[in-house]
């Protein structure tokens, strides 16, 4: 089975704090996403990277970084962490190709206070 | 500019009866779509996809629609039961790798 796992289920963080938020999966995926999930928004992409040290912007990437120095992990930085970004956020992994599914880890529900 | 849109923000549906998702998508280059299944504080699971040159997929009790004309597709679930409830999710795989999602409906199925 496909694992994706995010490094918490939730944090509170302080406005201003510089936040990382881990992801791995243990498949070998070369695709690797992250998205914030919020009431009436639906998921919107934050980042993608389809391979070690590549990354491409989503739809919202605005105060985000990213980082995938080897393939199993992808890492999303909140270089200072504002209310805003309270937010459900999800990693994804995929194999290369669109017709696939992606797999989802189980969120980090982020508080920004 | 949402691409895929799901204008339905919650759908309320009786045990046994069926269940009817719908979905919009703008763009015409979009060629394979997917649906997934999301109960709070979890991750969303895959549920069914459907490629542009198909226009039914079955599963079980799930099966989606697409009509590529009217940029359309519906997931029905038949019959329902009250663990379908959840948040269900449409998304589009474009541009090279981006996977894409519309806003979700969230499924209510009373006993």
């Amino acid at each position: 089975d496909v694992k994706v796992t995010q490094s918490s289920r939730y944090l509170v963080k302080r406005t201003g704090e510089k936040v990382f938020l881990e992801c791995v999966q243990d498949m070998d995926h070369e695709n690797m996403f992250w998205y914030r999930q919020d009431p009436g928004l639906g998921l919107r992409l934050i980042y993608f990277s389809y391979d070690v040290k590549m990354k491409e912007k989503g739809d919202i990437p605005e105060g985000y970084s990213v980082s995938r120095e080897k393939k199993e992990r992808f890492s999303l930085i909140l270089e200072s962490a504002s209310t805003n970004q309270t937010s459900m956020y999800l990693c994804a992994s995929s194999t290369g190709g669109e017709t696939t599914e992606a797999f989802f880890g189980q969120g980090t529900r982020l508080t920004v206070v | 500019d949402q691409q895929v849109k799901q204008n339905s923000p919650s759908l309320s549906v009786q045990e046994g009866r069926i269940s009817i998702l719908n979905c919009d998508y703008t763009n015409s280059m979009f060629d394979y779509f997917l649906w997934y299944k999301k109960y709070p504080a979890e991750g969303p699971t895959f549920l069914i996809s459907i490629s542009s040159i198909k226009d039914k997929n079955e599963d079980g009790r799930f099966t989606v629609f697409l009509n590529k004309s009217a940029k359309h597709l519906s997931l029905h679930i038949v019959p329902s039961q009250p663990g379908d409830s959840a948040v269900y999710f449409c998304a589009a795989w474009y541009q090279g790798g981006k996977l894409i999602f519309g806003q979700g409906t969230e499924l209510s199925v009373k006993p």
